[in-house]
């Protein structure tokens, strides 16, 4: 079945570090979507990816979607404390609404 | 953004006993909403689509006679744990598309999440 996968499965970084998590699909997708979950939240929406080889940036994160839309990557330059959590890539089942969540990579900043 | 609440946050409650997890839509119809389930440090994995005047579709592997799934308005969704075990301990977390928003934007708005504990 349709799986995604994230590496690496943790990460711990001093404060100002930069981090990078990457997600591959085992299908194609037609889009891809970032989310991060707090300790003890509840996923928020980042971004939504489309367009082979696009890339998003948001402030100090940057975000691609590879040439074949079968993965993506999540770098976050000079991380903070506040980036503490847990980044997941989402793809959808094709044709469909539903989204299949990646592994996850926790982060850990060190201040 | 969109927002969705759940409730409860939180629930203990003894093994055999059922409990309803409310999922509500408070600005937007949402005519499917997502039911997900996530153990401690692992992913979301999505247990069924709910769907608004309609039966649910389940995910391979869940059982939906366990998991009632009923969405009889269109800002609200309900999953009922029937027959709770230790097992079903978990955090459950419920989610929806904001229909109003472009074909193409898919962002998923969740609620809180639901934790429940099964003594």
């Amino acid at each position: 079945g349709q799986q995604v996968m994230q590496i690496p499965q943790y990460q711990h970084v001093q404060e100002g570090e930069d981090f990078t998590t990457y997600c591959n699909s085992s299908t194609t997708l037609s889009n891809i979507q970032w989310y991060k979950q707090r300790p003890g939240g509840h996923p928020v929406f980042l971004i939504q990816l489309v367009k082979s080889g696009e890339v998003k940036k948001q402030k100090r994160l940057t975000f691609q979607f590879g040439e074949a839309k079968k993965n993506s990557s999540l770098h976050i330059t000079a991380t903070q404390t506040t980036d503490v959590g847990t980044y997941f890539c989402a793809g959808p089942f094709s044709g469909t609404y539903k989204y299949i969540f990646g592994t996850g990579t926790r982060l850990k900043v060190l201040a | 953004g969109a927002v969705v609440s759940q409730h409860p946050s939180r629930v203990i409650c003894k093994s055999g006993t059922s409990v309803k997890i409310e999922c509500r839509s408070l600005d937007f119809q949402a005519t499917t909403m997502f039911w997900y389930r996530q153990f401690p440090k692992q992913s979301l994995m999505l247990m069924a689509t709910s769907n608004e005047g309609s039966k649910a579709t389940y995910e391979q592997g869940v059982e939906k006679d366990k998991f009632l799934i009923n969405h009889a308005s269109l800002t609200l969704s309900t999953l009922t744990v029937t027959s709770a075990h230790p097992e079903d301990s978990s955090f459950y977390i419920c989610s929806a598309r904001d229909p109003r928003g472009l074909e193409e934007d898919n962002e998923q708005f969740f609620g809180p999440g639901t934790r429940l504990t099964v003594l």
